[in-house]
């Protein structure tokens, strides 16, 4: 079955490290997304790729990174610049104009 | 750019009863409109669309009608059940934004037995 796998489900961390979090699409879609999350709120653009070896910031990408060095991969480093990590991050990738598919999402916890 | 405004939650009913989530949106343009659901701990899903005024988008029972004049895309379903025990967001897409959705904040839905 086709989809979008994101791993691991629950991440810990201490301050001040950086931390990836992976995101794997096999259904051979262009674009991939990073949303962020926060409890009683909508989801926040972080970056987004619509090619590979391509990215451009969302709304709020300050304090990430992101790589598309491959179609299927579209990994997110959390950097210790971010002032509030703990969050769920989803990712998502869509064939180009139409909906996104999401996977299930990774909860990171920074403490 | 585009922005939209969901009823607050939580909403709580008992099964059978009638839902309407209300969603408005503002766009510069001619959005395509979504609903998405998400189960506890799960990724978000597709529900349902709509691409143009007056369509309706339906799907598990749930439907929206792009009204353009109102620019709303209200949620309904005439018996929720407690597998509907959910979040519903509302996203409006500008054409051309390659799928970058504004979500709404986000509906909880309750119901109980």
């Amino acid at each position: 079955d086709g989809g979008i796998t994101q791993s691991p489900k629950y991440l810990f961390r201490k301050e001040g490290q950086n931390v990836t979090l992976s995101c794997e699409q096999n259904l051979n879609h262009d674009a991939m997304y990073w949303y962020r999350q926060d409890p009683g709120q909508g989801l926040r653009l972080i970056y987004y790729s619509q090619i590979v070896n391509d990215f451009q910031k969302g709304d709020i990408a300050e304090g990430y990174s992101v790589s598309r060095e491959k179609k299927e991969s579209f990994p997110l480093t959390v950097t210790s610049a971010q002032k509030n990590p703990t969050a769920f991050y989803l990712c998502a990738s869509s064939p180009t104009e139409t909906s996104l598919h999401f996977g299930n999402g990774t909860r990171l916890t920074v403490t | 750019g585009n922005s939209v405004t969901q009823m607050e939650g939580p909403v709580t009913l008992s099964e059978e009863a009638f839902l309407t989530i209300n969603c408005t949106y503002t766009a510069t343009g001619y959005p395509s409109l979504f609903w998405y659901v998400q189960y506890p701990g799960e990724g978000l899903q597709l529900l349902l669309k709509a691409t143009k005024a007056d369509d309706k988008g339906s799907n598990k029972g749930f439907e929206a009608t792009y009204r353009k004049e109102t620019t709303s895309f209200h949620l309904e379903k005439g018996s929720v059940q407690v597998s509907d025990s959910a979040v519903y967001f509302c996203a409006p897409a500008e054409f051309g934004s390659w799928g970058k959705l504004q979500f709404g904040a986000g509906t909880q839905v309750v119901v109980t037995p």
